[in-house]
């Protein structure tokens, strides 16, 4: 079946280095996609977007990138900071419906 | 500032029990989400209604229903609640007019004994 799934479940930086979170999905027919922040005891909350005829788009400090041919979704964050550990989250759309990935969590060191 | 508010943060039921979670959005969107949410599963849709008494089983309806009497309002029922379905309970609401991003509630950890 069609699925949304992250590399790797935990990524541990520094304070001040760039973060790279990825994620694989499956379905080639999803046109949107989003990047969620989930920060403990919180629901999840929108970072950026991007859709499917767009390869990059830049936000404050992060920045998506779609790679169709892999059918590879990224999210760099920039100067990482203790408050943007939380976990992440790639979403896909398909039939209207958001298909989550299990989520990555980003633990910043100061 | 957009807004979603679920009913309760945390919840302990016994298992057989009724159990009604309740979201309120303020937005005056049409559609509105349930999801659980589990570690390593990631989120999960329940339910989901794109307006007013409307309703679709989302991924897994089985041992859920729900209600949408009012816009802003809709409500996750467990008719009949059981050990697993402890879990984070997420509603999110979307506007209808295209939209594609959902803002979520801060949830409400139900435990189920």
């Amino acid at each position: 079946g069609e699925s949304v799934g992250l590399h790797l479940p935990t990524l541990s930086v520094q304070e001040g280095d760039n973060s790279i979170i990825n994620c694989a999905y499956s379905n080639s027919a999803s046109d949107y996609f989003i990047w969620y922040k989930q920060e403990s005891g919180k629901g999840p909350q929108f970072i950026i977007d991007i859709r499917s005829n767009m390869d990059k788009r830049q936000g404050q400090r992060v920045t998506v990138l779609l790679n169709k041919t892999v059918k590879h979704l990224s999210l760099q964050i920039a100067a990482t900071q203790p408050g943007d550990s939380a976990v992440y989250f790639c979403a896909e759309t398909s039939f209207q419906k958001l298909v989550f990935g299990t989520g990555t969590r980003l633990l910043v060191s100061p | 500032d957009v807004k979603v508010t679920q009913s309760s943060r945390y919840l302990v039921k016994r298992t057989g029990e009724k159990v009604f979670l309740e979201c309120v959005q303020d937005m005056d969107h049409e559609n509105m989400f349930w999801y659980r949410q589990d570690p390593g599963l990631g989120l999960r849709l329940i339910y989901f209604s794109y307006d007013v008494k409307m309703k679709e089983k989302g991924d897994i309806p089985e041992g859920y229903s729900v209600s949408r009497e009012k816009k802003e309002r809709f409500s996750l029922i467990l008719e009949s609640a059981s050990t697993n379905q402890t879990s984070m309970y997420l509603c999110a609401s979307r506007d209808g007019q295209g939209a594609n991003e959902q803002f979520f509630g801060p949830g409400t950890r139900l435990t189920v004994l």
